[in-house]
């Protein structure tokens, strides 16, 4: 069965600390993603990465930041959290390979993330 | 902005009733998918329909495409308690990698 794990589900930070969310899926997929989901704004995609060592931007970028050093694992990192990043951050991922899963995306359960 | 829009925003129906979703996107997509996510929870995938398919089932649930008019409809029938939870609509662009998700239909089934 497929898994998409994150290492904590709650969190409380104080503004200012580093914050390491981290990601890891079971699939040997190549696509990993970060989304925040906020009520009323859905889910907002905040990196993305095709393969080992690539990153790319989503549609939030700033203030985050991500790793990916090892296939399997993805992770989000905020350089200094502030209270606007209090969020529940899912993790995801997916295969390139589109022929027999389209785009299917597999989410993590979610971290949620209070910035005291 | 959003790909795509799901509507209604929320819906309160009772048990044994059918539950009818409705997608909205804007540009040409490779397909479009289908997810539930319970409270507090991750998103899980339902079901996926091509951008040369019209209708897909799965189970109780039954989505329609209609490219023409760039929107699509998620079918819940024979509801039960269980449903209840947010369903989202997401399309991957064509020649892209990248899905969009809308703000979400929540689904609320009264036993």
């Amino acid at each position: 069965d497929v898994k998409v794990t994150q290492s904590s589900r709650y969190l409380v930070k104080r503004t200012g600390e580093k914050v390491f969310l981290e990601c890891v899926q079971d699939m040997d997929h190549e696509n990993m993603f970060w989304y925040r989901q906020d009520p009323g704004l859905g889910l907002r995609l905040i990196y993305f990465s095709y393969d080992v060592k690539m990153k790319e931007k989503g549609d939030i970028p700033e203030g985050y930041s991500v790793s990916r050093e090892k296939k399997e694992r993805f992770s989000l990192i905020l350089e200094s959290a502030s209270t606007n990043q209090t969020s529940m951050y899912l993790c995801a991922s997916s295969s390139r390979y589109r022929r027999e899963s389209g785009n299917t995306i597999y989410f993590g359960e979610g971290s949620w993330l209070t910035v005291v | 902005s959003q790909q795509g829009e799901e509507d209604p925003q929320a819906l309160s129906i009772q048990e044994g009733e059918n539950a009818t979703m409705n997608c909205s996107y804007k540009t040409s997509i490779n397909n479009l998918q289908w997810y539930r996510q319970n409270s507090g929870r991750g998103l899980v995938h339902l079901i996926l329909i091509r951008s040369n398919e019209r209708e897909k089932h799965s189970g109780r649930l039954r989505v329609t495409l209609d490219t023409s008019k760039k929107s699509s409809s998620l079918l819940i029938t024979a509801s039960r308690a269980a449903d209840t939870a947010s369903y989202f609509c997401a399309t991957a662009n064509t020649g892209g990698f990248k899905t969009i998700f809308g703000a979400g239909t929540r689904l609320f089934v009264k036993a």
